[in-house]
């Protein structure tokens, strides 16, 4: 059964340090999404694509949080400087084009920042 | 705005008896709404979804929801829970913005089914 990579899944850093996360969505998905998640809390959408197009980043913290998804496959999701409060599990996700069609999730990535 | 309420941080059941999670939602438009089970240290896995028709939907794990459009809720339901059942559930809607689909997501209830 295809499912989406994420790597790593455990990651402790330093803050002000710069870190980043990878993901491969199932083949074929067009919409990938970045959801945030802090313990005991739901899914917050941090970025969203649709191809290599972000096409919502309306709650992704551009002044320290990029993500890229350059030939509309992979993903990427860095965080420069890292701060305490970006300790969370950052989650990927991948989905046929379609408001009916439900998104596949990876294991996630959980970030400690020390 | 779109939104996802479940009202319940808890839910607390015993093994064998029926268990309802409570999920409210407010979009505009359709709702497109999906119900995702999470383990500890792991992602969402999904287990049902209502796109139309029939207001019962069934899904993974014996899993079923009811979509009902005039109190605007789809609660998930199972006849006879299982301890195995024992995670935390989110309720999510689809909503358009855009031309595109946001999902959003409730805060999730944990549910313990005890022996």
């Amino acid at each position: 059964e295809a499912e989406v990579a994420q790597s790593p899944r455990y990651k402790i850093t330093e803050k002000s340090q710069a870190v980043a996360f990878w993901c491969d969505p199932i083949s074929g998905h067009a919409t990938l999404y970045w959801y945030r998640q802090i313990l005991g809390q739901g899914p917050e959408l941090l970025v969203q694509f649709q191809d290599e197009s972000v096409v919502d980043d309306s709650q992704l913290p551009k002044d320290r949080f990029s993500a890229e998804r350059l030939k509309g496959v992979d993903s990427t999701l860095k965080i420069q400087p890292a701060e305490l409060g970006d300790s969370a599990m950052y989650l990927c996700a991948s989905s046929q084009f379609g408001a009916n069609t439900e998104a596949f999730f990876g294991q996630g990535t959980r970030l400690t920042v020390v | 705005a779109q939104s996802v309420a479940q009202p319940e941080d808890q839910v607390n059941v015993a093994e064998g008896n029926p268990l309802t999670v409570k999920c409210t939602y407010s979009v505009s438009g359709n709702p497109y709404l999906f119900w995702y089970v999470q383990y500890p240290n792991r992602g969402l896995q999904f287990l049902l979804k209502y796109i139309t028709g029939d207001n019962l939907v069934k899904g993974s794990y014996g899993f079923e929801a009811e979509f009902n459009k005039s109190q605007t809720s789809f609660h998930l339901k199972k006849p006879s829970a299982l301890v195995s059942d024992s995670a935390l559930y989110f309720c999510a809607v689809r909503a358009r913005r855009g031309g595109y689909n946001k999902l959003i997501f409730g805060a999730g209830t944990r549910l313990a089914v005890h022996p």
